[in-house]
């Protein structure tokens, strides 16, 4: 079925090291988006890409689409604390339209 | 900005019982709705869409049943409630007058069912 695989599913650091989470679509997508939900709490949205190639950052956060626009990564330079959560990423599907989550990356960090 | 509001927060349920949570949406018009459980520690599984009034997608099939009233309300419901539907259920929308894709979620309502 659709998938979007997202890797890892849990990441534990040290405070102040990097941290990378990856996500995979096995067909084109038009747009990823990027969600982080704290421990108890909601996804909040946090960025779309949508041109190929395309990398945007949000202060130690560095989002990117893939050429193929089918795959995605954030990278989060020095951890701190304040990062705990799980990161989603959700991809549109060129053909369908629908919104496809996937499945999370837990960062936990170690002050 | 659109603010989404459900209710309750938390539910402790026995097997067997009803379920009706709620989902109102403020701040635009005509928006896609959805429902998702998360359990817990995992991903979010969609539940049901809807575009529309009275119009429903189902994505998996399950006990469960969404229902949309108004153009701002969606109800989730359960005739008689399993184990298995204990988790984290959250309303969220998109669309609406800004036409965007990004999703907006609800607080959300952690389910127990014991």
């Amino acid at each position: 079925g659709q998938q979007v695989m997202q890797i890892p599913q849990y990441q534990h650091v040290q405070e102040g090291e990097d941290f990378t989470t990856y996500c995979n679509s096995s067909t084109t997508l038009s747009n990823i988006q990027w969600y982080k939900q704290r421990p108890g709490g909601h996804p909040v949205f946090l960025i779309q890409l949508v041109k190929s190639g395309e990398v945007k950052k949000q202060k130690r956060l560095t989002f990117q689409f893939g050429e193929a626009k089918k795959n995605s990564s954030l990278h989060i330079t020095a951890t701190q604390t304040t990062d705990v959560g799980t990161y989603f990423c959700a991809g549109k599907r060129s053909n369908t339209g629908k919104l496809i989550f996937g499945q999370g990356t837990t960062l936990q960090v170690k002050p | 900005s659109q603010t989404i509001h459900q209710w309750p927060a938390t539910l402790v349920q026995p097997v067997g019982s009803p379920l009706s949570l709620e989902c109102t949406v403020e701040g635009t018009s005509n928006p896609n709705l959805y429902w998702y459980r998360q359990a817990a520690g995992r991903g979010l599984q969609l539940l049901f869409y809807s575009v529309g009034i009275g119009q429903i997608s189902s994505e998996v099939p399950q006990n469960l049943s969404a229902s949309r009233p108004q153009d701002r309300q969606f109800i989730l419901s359960s005739k008689k409630l399993l184990l298995s539907d204990s988790g984290f259920y959250l309303c969220a929308c998109s669309g609406g007058a800004r036409n965007t894709d990004t999703q907006y979620f609800g607080p959300g309502t952690r389910l127990t069912v014991l």
